[in-house]
């Protein structure tokens, strides 16, 4: 069965330039988030979707980041303009239903490596 | 003050030690815990849940106390293969998985 997929793997652009990353989920997982991990320190939760609705933003910089989910299956989170600051591995994970809070088992995807220069 | 705080390490260990990681956590009202290891260049996978009574997976054995609200792992007869980052992992009152920095484990021959 295929993970959690993710793309690009890497991405290297300018500030002030937008960017985007895709996210598909494991096949059946309704539940999906998006992390960010800065080197050195542990995964920060962005946003979390239950289907397409987004249950929990509280941590996603609205100034600057949004993302969809829009059919309750792949998913999109986008940096426009990104800074400096927005440097990081950018983590997809999805899990069954709510079950990921209960399991802890949170499915993750590679991530995409960005670098802003 | 952070949710989760770990001690980042590193810590450097030769084969067959025994090595012992911990976590803190506020929030008095958390109610799951977990371990999660994460390779180098790597996403995070789960290790194990952590359960009141602690519990044991092999050479892995990890601890709950919730009235110090501590947390720990503790890996028996280390291998090469255990090298990599140890995320401890609290559930909170809200449902969000709150990912603590990562203790880093570098087991050497």
């Amino acid at each position: 069965e295929a993970g959690v997929v993710q793309s690009p793997r890497y991405k290297i652009i300018e500030k002030k330039q937008p960017v985007a990353f895709w996210c598909n989920p494991i096949s059946g997982h309704n539940t999906l988030y998006w992390y960010r991990q800065n080197l050195g320190q542990g995964p920060e939760l962005l946003i979390r979707y239950e289907n397409e609705e987004a249950v929990d933003d509280s941590q996603l910089p609205k100034d600057r980041f949004s993302a969809e989910r829009l059919k309750g299956v792949d998913s999109t989170l986008k940096i426009q303009p990104a800074e400096l600051g927005d440097s990081a591995v950018y983590l997809c994970a999805s899990s069954l239903g709510t079950s990921g809070f209960n399991t802890g088992e949170l499915f993750f995807g590679e991530g995409s490596r960005l670098t802003v220069l | 003050r952070k949710e989760v705080e770990q001690d980042p390490g590193p810590f450097n260990v030769p084969e067959g030690a025994t090595v012992a990681f911990n976590c803190t956590y506020s929030n008095s009202a958390s109610q799951s815990f977990f371990w999660y290891r994460q390779d180098c260049r790597k996403e995070p996978k789960l290790l194990m849940s952590v359960y009141s009574s602690g519990n044991e997976d092999g050479r892995f054995t990890a601890q709950l106390n919730r009235a110090s609200q501590y947390i720990s792992l503790l890996i028996r007869d280390s291998k090469l293969s255990d090298s990599a980052t140890y995320l401890c992992v609290v559930n909170n009152q809200g449902g969000k998985l709150i990912f603590g920095q990562g203790t880093e484990l570098s087991v050497k021959p």
